[in-house]
């Protein structure tokens, strides 16, 4: 079985842009989360989604947005970039809403200039 | 969020058994103790959760105190493939994982 599936897999963006990151799920995964991954720290947690609606979200700003499709696949929105944006860009699917079994995916790399 | 220690690093011989210490001495009645590793350039692999009892699966095992203050995740025979960085988190109902720095741990061959 197809495990999570990220892309880009690696992106380079100018301050300022905006940057759109995609997420499939494991196939019959109902839950997305994000994670932000800056060098040399853990991931952060940016949001949750549960059958399209959103059930959690960490502590970034209004600039971070994200959104869940009908297929349980889920879309990362960054906008107005910061070089602090710079990061690795983690999605991992759960089966519900329990989650204590999340799947995460290889990530995409965002590099801002 | 409750919070976990870890040392920042550990050294096993391969094929050795490697045992991981956590603290988690603020831990409440419901939370979860769940392990994550995070392997070179990839991201985090879920090993094992647990609440109150000791729990096996065919990757590693999960030793919990009595008290629920500490745990300790093992790896029975240590390989190359183990050298990661390994997290224990504590989780109560959202799914959101709190990743700390975790326990880097490196295996000579």
């Amino acid at each position: 079985d197809a495990g999570v599936t990220q892309s880009p897999t690696h992106l380079i963006k100018t301050r300022g842009q905006q940057v759109t990151l995609r997420c499939s799920p494991i196939s019959g995964h109902k839950s997305v989360s994000w994670y932000q991954q800056v060098l040399g720290q853990g991931p952060q947690f940016i949001f949750q989604y549960y059958e399209k609606e959103e059930r959690g979200r960490g502590n970034f700003p209004d600039r971070f947005s994200a959104r869940q499709f009908p297929n349980y696949s889920s879309e990362l929105n960054v906008n107005a970039l910061l070089l602090g944006d710079s990061a690795l860009y983690l999605c991992a699917s759960s089966l519900d809403r329990t989650g204590h079994e999340q799947y995460f995916g290889p990530g995409t790399r965002l590099t801002v200039t | 969020d409750a919070k976990t220690t870890q040392p920042n690093s550990m050294e096993s011989n391969e094929e050795e058994p490697v045992h991981l210490p956590c603290n988690h001495s603020t831990i409440s009645g419901t939370d979860y103790i769940h392990w994550y590793r995070q392997l070179p350039s990839q991201g985090p692999e879920y090993v094992i959760h647990g609440l109150t009892s000791n729990v096996n699966n065919r990757m590693a095992s999960l030793a919990i105190a009595e008290d629920r203050k500490s745990s300790t995740l093992i790896l029975h025979r240590a390989t190359l493939r183990d050298a990661a960085v390994y997290y224990c988190i504590l989780r109560y109902g959202s799914e959101k994982l709190v990743f700390g720095k975790g326990t880097k741990l490196t295996v000579n061959p």
